[in-house]
């Protein structure tokens, strides 16, 4: 079975610092992993994706995140952390057959300080 | 526009009283699942189905019922509602294979009292 761990269920940054939220993950067979974003008072949305293609991986609003098998990590990460950034983040697991839901983490949630 | 559909956003009931969350898909998607957010303890999974007519118990089935008899329709029914499932509550649906993200409706915050 699938798991995943999310370091740090609250992580505060500058304006303008580097963002660094950590995701591990547990899996018997190669997984595909994702980061979402929640907005308050709003549903998820996906940041990233990783499906064995590249294992540096851009998503939306300037985040990415690096594949290491050896590590067995997905962290995300952005250059600059901007007031928008604000949210809670939440790393998932699946793997390939469908017939597996996706395992999310307990998540985390990032604080950007002016 | 693609989309999950969830209603009502808001909902308070009382103890016992029998209600039914609806959700709607539009993207043909076969999996559509249902799960619940509380502080601290991330997102549970309550149910999912992986087609029409094919649902399974999540991490946390208990107190909640569910039907697939449409491909884009996964409501989600509470029989006895009690305090402690005063909750968030999130239906998505993907396709089915491993690699497709999950689409996320907007929340359904409900309040047993």
């Amino acid at each position: 079975a699938q798991s995943v761990t999310q370091l740090g269920s609250h992580v505060s940054v500058s304006e303008g610092a580097l963002v660094l939220l950590r995701c591990n993950y547990s899996s018997s067979v190669p997984p595909y992993l994702f980061w979402y974003v929640q907005y308050p008072n709003q549903g998820l949305q996906l940041l990233l994706k990783y499906t064995s293609a590249a294992t540096l991986v851009k998503g939306i609003n300037g985040f990415e995140a690096e594949f290491k098998k050896s590590e067995t990590s997905f962290h995300l990460t952005k250059p600059s952390a901007h007031m928008s950034d604000a949210a809670e983040y939440f790393c998932a697991v699946s793997v390939a057959s469908g017939n597996t839901p996706l395992v999310f983490g307990k998540g985390t949630r990032l604080s950007v300080i002016a | 526009e693609a989309q999950v559909t969830q209603n009502p956003r808001y909902l308070i009931t009382v103890t016992g009283k029998k209600l039914t969350v609806t959700c709607s898909q539009n993207m043909n998607h076969e999996y559509m699942s249902w799960y619940r957010q509380d502080p601290g303890l991330g997102l549970r999974q309550i149910y999912y189905s992986m087609n029409v007519e094919v649902t399974d118990k999540g991490d946390v089935p208990e107190g909640y019922k569910v039907s697939r008899k449409e491909k884009r329709n996964f409501p989600l029914i509470l029989e006895s509602p009690s305090p402690n499932q005063t909750s968030l509550y999130f239906c998505a649906s993907r396709a089915i294979q491993g690699n497709s993200p999950l689409h996320f409706g907007n929340g359904t915050r409900l309040t047993v009292t």
